[in-house]
């Protein structure tokens, strides 16, 4: 079946830049999310990008989309305590009614 | 904002028992979900609806059953509960109506341990 792989962890200093890297071999995806769980809480959509687009940017968050490498980044500016979290990337194709997710990543952030 | 809500945060059960895990959403969403979550194995899909009393088998439903009498409100079932069950459970929900799994809306999670 279709796959979707994430690093288990990402440690940066806060104040820097963290990129989440995620790759996935279904090159029929159409939509590509970042999801972030907070401990002890369920999972927020931060963002998601439509696979006509290479990059978004909002606020703080850039999405970058490789679809040729099938490989999606988040990167986070300015990197704070509270985006302390475990991240999820996840693929969804029109013809599949349920996301593909990876594993996440646990960003921890070091003073 | 989109509001989805777990009976429990927290659950204890033990082997064999019947165990019911509510989920309620306040969008009026037509698709919902149960998924669960293990360290390093991400979500997996148990069951998700498409609409009042329409379900479907996600990924690992062995073990569980669903029910939706009520399209605000989707009910996870472990018919006997066993040790290999304890698990983080998140309920999820979304609008599209073509597009199911798309951008879905998380409940804050039910941790039940079975012992």
């Amino acid at each position: 079946g279709e796959d979707v792989e994430q690093s288990l962890f990402l440690s940066v200093r806060e104040g820097d830049s963290s990129v989440i890297n995620c790759t996935y071999t279904d090159s029929s995806s159409t939509y590509l999310y970042w999801y972030k769980q907070e401990p002890g809480a369920g999972l927020q959509l931060l963002t998601y990008i439509f696979s006509n687009m290479d990059m978004k940017q909002d606020q703080r968050l850039t999405v970058l989309l490789n679809k040729k490498d099938k490989h999606l980044s988040l990167r986070i500016a300015d990197t704070q305590t509270g985006d302390s979290a475990i991240y999820f990337c996840a693929t969804f194709t029109d013809s599949n009614y349920q996301l593909i997710w990876g594993a996440g990543t646990k960003l921890i952030i070091k003073p | 904002d989109v509001k989805v809500t777990q009976s429990s945060r927290y659950l204890v059960k033990r082997t064999g028992e019947k165990v019911f895990l509510e989920c309620v959403q306040d969008m009026d969403h037509e698709n919902m979900f149960w998924y669960r979550q293990d360290p390093g194995l991400g979500l997996r899909l148990i069951y998700f609806s498409y609409d009042v009393k329409m379900k479907e088998k996600g990924d690992i439903p062995e073990g569980y059953s669903v029910s939706r009498e009520k399209k605000e409100r989707f009910s996870l079932i472990l018919e006997s509960a066993s040790t290999n069950q304890t698990s983080m459970y998140l309920c999820a929900s979304s609008y599209a109506t073509r597009l199911i799994g798309h951008e879905q809306y998380f409940g804050p999670g039910t941790r039940l341990t079975v012992t």
